[in-house]
């Protein structure tokens, strides 16, 4: 079974633009959680998709969004990029993002916004 | 609040030796706790998992320590290898559809 995909692997932007990253999860996997991972502050969690729906949520400001397909794909969108949005985005799929579920995670997206 | 932090940002050990990595929880309604592996360049890796109703899991080479009574985890991974060298990170999570919350990550360093 293909693990978690993500796309594209690395971006450049500059401050002002907006990005859209892609997360194809596990076959059979409806849920999804993007995360951002950066030196300073580690893995910190972006938003969880499950049908469609945004489930959860983390601390982040509204220029993070997501979104899910039918086929529960996903993807985040940042908007109005800024200097600290630089980080390594990280998927993850889960069968239905159950308490006692794994996440298996892609091999994320490198952002650098200059 | 919610947090998730490991004792030791790094660890270097010998090929062939048993490593320990610590992780301290604070939130005591966690009931799953994920260990996951990341190297450089790469997403983390799953090693092993635990639930909040048991106090030990073995895997291949690796096993994982729950103490609900001081809220620790650890992972021990045993005739550790140079292959082992990454940065791991401890994660709990409190209910269904709620985040995973990661520790800072212990660089764990093998020379042979």
């Amino acid at each position: 079974k293909a693990g978690v995909t993500q796309t594209p692997r690395y971006l450049i932007k500059t401050r002002g633009q907006q990005v859209t990253l892609s997360c194809s999860p596990i076959s059979g996997h409806r849920s999804v959680s993007w995360y951002q991972q950066t030196p300073g502050q580690g893995l910190q969690f972006l938003f969880e998709y499950f049908s469609e729906t945004q489930r959860n949520k983390g601390n982040f400001p509204g220029r993070f969004s997501g979104r899910q397909f039918s086929n529960s794909r996903s993807e985040m969108n940042v908007s109005t990029l800024e200097l600290g949005d630089s980080a390594l985005y990280l998927c993850a799929s889960s069968l239905a993002g159950g308490s006692w579920e794994t996440q298996y995670f892609g091999p994320g997206t490198r952002l650098l916004v200059l | 609040g919610e947090s998730v932090g490991l004792h030791l940002p790094t660890l270097s050990v010998q090929e062939g030796d048993n490593s320990i990595i610590n992780c301290a929880y604070s939130n005591s309604a966690s009931d799953y706790f994920i260990w996951y592996k990341q190297e450089s360049g790469k997403g983390p890796q799953f090693i092993i998992d635990i639930r909040s109703n048991m106090d030990k899991r073995q895997g291949q080479r690796v096993t994982v320590l729950l103490n609900k009574t001081v809220k620790h985890l650890s992972l021990q991974i045993a005739a550790t290898q140079p292959g082992d060298s990454a940065v791991y990170f401890c994660a709990e999570r409190g209910q269904a559809g709620t985040a995973l919350i990661f520790g800072k990550g212990t660089t764990l360093s093998v020379s042979s």
